[in-house]
């Protein structure tokens, strides 16, 4: 079975810091991986996916992240963060079946951005 | 935007009530999804569908049912609502590019069972 991991609950990053947010999964092929943010209230906002090929991906909102195979791991960067980034985030591991696409999602990370 | 309504967005019952949450799509995606969001669990996989008529359980199956009599509609039953239910739940539809599947979500019901 799939699983995901966010070790960090909550994270507090100064404005204009840099910010990384960890994530592990176990799956036991080549894994569809995705982060996806959401603001207080709202709903689930794609910000990047990693599906094959480089392993650098670029997303929306100046966010990338990283796949490496040998540590299970898919972290989210972001080189300096904006106010409007406080929001919580959640990494997600897919599979592709005939039968779709189901996704195990991580707990979260919570994001605070101090002035 | 992925063309996705929730209705209703909000919604107070009490225990044992029957609930039906609808999920609408405009762009005919073959899949979609029904999750909750729980405080420290992220979203668990409810039921999902992958055509009219064709449904199968998710993780945390026990307790609703669903139902896809037309492309556009996923239908999401509480038969009988008790407070381990009080969630936000999403409804997500997938896009199949570049290579892969990527799940799109609605804006969410947010419901308290009292």
């Amino acid at each position: 079975a799939q699983s995901v991991t966010q070790p960090d609950i909550h994270i507090t990053v100064s404005e204009g810091a840099s910010l990384e947010l960890r994530c592990n999964y176990s799956y036991g092929a080549t894994p569809y991986l995705f982060w996806y943010v959401q603001s207080p209230g709202q709903g689930l906002q794609l910000l990047l996916k990693y599906f094959s090929g480089d392993t650098l991906v670029q997303g929306i909102k100046g966010f990338e992240a990283e796949f490496k195979r040998s540590q299970s791991s898919f972290n989210l960067r972001k080189p300096s963060v904006h106010w409007s980034d406080a929001a919580e985030y959640f990494c997600a591991v897919g599979a592709f079946k005939a039968a779709g696409n189901k996704l195990t999602f991580g707990g979260g990370t919570r994001v605070l951005v101090k002035p | 935007d992925a063309g996705i309504t929730q209705s209703p967005r909000h919604k107070v019952t009490e225990t044992g009530t029957p609930v039906t949450l609808r999920c609408h799509q405009t762009e005919n995606h073959r899949y979609m999804y029904w999750y909750r969001q729980d405080p420290g669990h992220g979203l668990r996989l409810i039921h999902y569908s992958y055509g009219v008529k064709d449904t199968d359980k998710g993780e945390v199956s026990d307790g609703y049912s669903v139902s896809r009599s037309k492309t556009e509609d996923f239908l999401l039953t509480l038969e009988s609502a008790t407070s381990s239910q009080t969630s936000v739940y999403f409804c997500a539809i997938s896009e199949r590019a570049q290579g892969g599947e990527t799940q799109y979500f609605g804006p969410g019901t947010r419901l308290l069972v009292l």
